[in-house]
Order: structure tokens, then sequence, then C-alpha cells
């Protein structure tokens, strides 16, 4: 049962312009929200987090919204850079300490 | 490096050996995760591990896997009689310990890439 779903396995955008990835997850006791960042052949960098009682986070260019009452989590990135190309993975954490990811989306910016 | 560490880097057995994959947390973390990533596929949880304690282990494999996290030493992921569907990256995270500021985010190892013959 995936209770985090990234339901677009790709996206392009062109450079400078804003990239906009989504999340949605099932389980309403998710209390903490974060994204990770991963090139080919290395671990998954965390990137940004969000606390379930907050709706936003911001840090540079990379801004998280979360909707708690669609279960709807979103990365912004903008301006997007030729840098930002890699996969990128939503994650949840519960008040178990366990943390379900979702399936990744491929993000690529065309210079 | 303060890092989580983890070795090999990459790890080739022949069908029927045993692997043994290994993880060393982040400096001050007793939290340590491990997952796995086919190919073409997202990371999957396999199981959450505290010192010389397995917190949750349902997405490991009933058979041929096991994980243990001793009071000294790395944490061991153990996979007996390996198969080709095996082969995948391994991926161990860390994160803090109960008690410690909530809401940290876990960090990761490069993984060890899995290799069967």
């Amino acid at each position: 049962d995936q209770q985090v779903k990234q339901n677009s396995p790709s996206l392009s955008v062109q450079e400078g312009r804003i990239s906009i990835l989504n999340c949605d997850y099932t389980n309403s006791m998710f209390d903490y929200f974060l994204w990770y960042k991963k090139y080919p052949a290395e671990g998954p960098t965390f990137l940004i987090s969000i606390s379930s009682i907050k709706d936003k986070n911001e840090d540079g260019r990379f801004t998280v919204f979360l909707n708690k009452s669609a279960k709807h989590l979103s990365l912004h990135i903008v301006p997007s850079q030729p840098g930002d190309s890699a996969v990128y993975f939503c994650a949840a954490k519960n008040t178990g300490n366990q943390f379900y990811f979702g399936t990744g989306t491929s993000l690529t910016v065309i210079p | 490096n303060a890092g989580v560490m983890q070795n090999p880097r990459h790890l080739v057995r022949r069908r029927g050996q045993e692997a043994r994959l290994r993880c060393s947390p982040m400096k001050g973390h007793s939290h340590v995760y491990w997952y796995r990533q086919l190919p073409e596929e997202g990371l999957k949880f396999m199981v959450y591990l505290q010192k010389e304690n397995i917190i949750d282990e349902s997405g490991m494999p009933k058979e041929r896997f096991s994980a243990e996290f001793p009071k000294e030493g790395p944490s061991i992921l153990r996979i007996q009689q390996v198969v080709r569907g095996d082969s995948a990256a391994y991926f161990c995270a860390s994160s803090p310990p109960s008690g410690a500021p909530s809401n940290q985010p876990q960090h990761f190892g490069d993984g060890t890439r899995l290799s069967i013959l």
C-alpha cells in the first residue's frame, strides 16, 4: 500500500522557469514531510521539510507547500537551474518515526 | 566525515552466496533505516532499527533477509543465498534518537550497489 504517491515520473522545465513537483499522501497521521534530491550513484540528500502545523516553508529557491485538507504536498523551485536536474523524492513521517517515500519524479531543467 | 557511511559501495556475489552490507550512522544518531531501490523504482522501506532492537521490519522479505544494529559497531543487512532478484541499490539512513528535537530528517549514505551474477 503506497501511502505517499508521486504521480508524475518525470518533468521537464526550461532554465529560469518554475518547477513544481507534486506529492499526495493518504495517512492523516503524518506529522512531518520532507523532500529529498537524488543524483545517480549517490544517496538522497535532504532538501527541505515542513511540519504538519505549517502550510509553507521557504529556503532560498525552494518552497514547500502543504495542503492538509487535500493531503497534498508540493515543492516549488524558482528559478530552476540545470544543476537542479535530479530525481526528487517526497517523504512523510508518522509519530512512530517511520518514514514513507514516494517513487520519485525525475526533473530535467533544460538550459 | 560525519555523514552516514556505507560499505562496500559495490558488491558482487554469485547466486547462493551471502551478502553483508554495513552502515555506520551519523555521529549522535541511534536510529537506522534500510531501503532498497530496484532499477527504475523508488525507495522501498525494509527495516527500522535502534541499538540492539528492531522497531519495524515490515518491509523486509520474510526469508533470507536479516538486519541487526548491535550495541557496538555498524548496522548490518544480511542477505543469505542471494538470487538475481536481489540485485539493487541498498540505502541506509540514520536519524537522531528519541528525545532529540522532534521532526528531524533522515540522512542517507551513498548506498551499496549489489550485483548478483
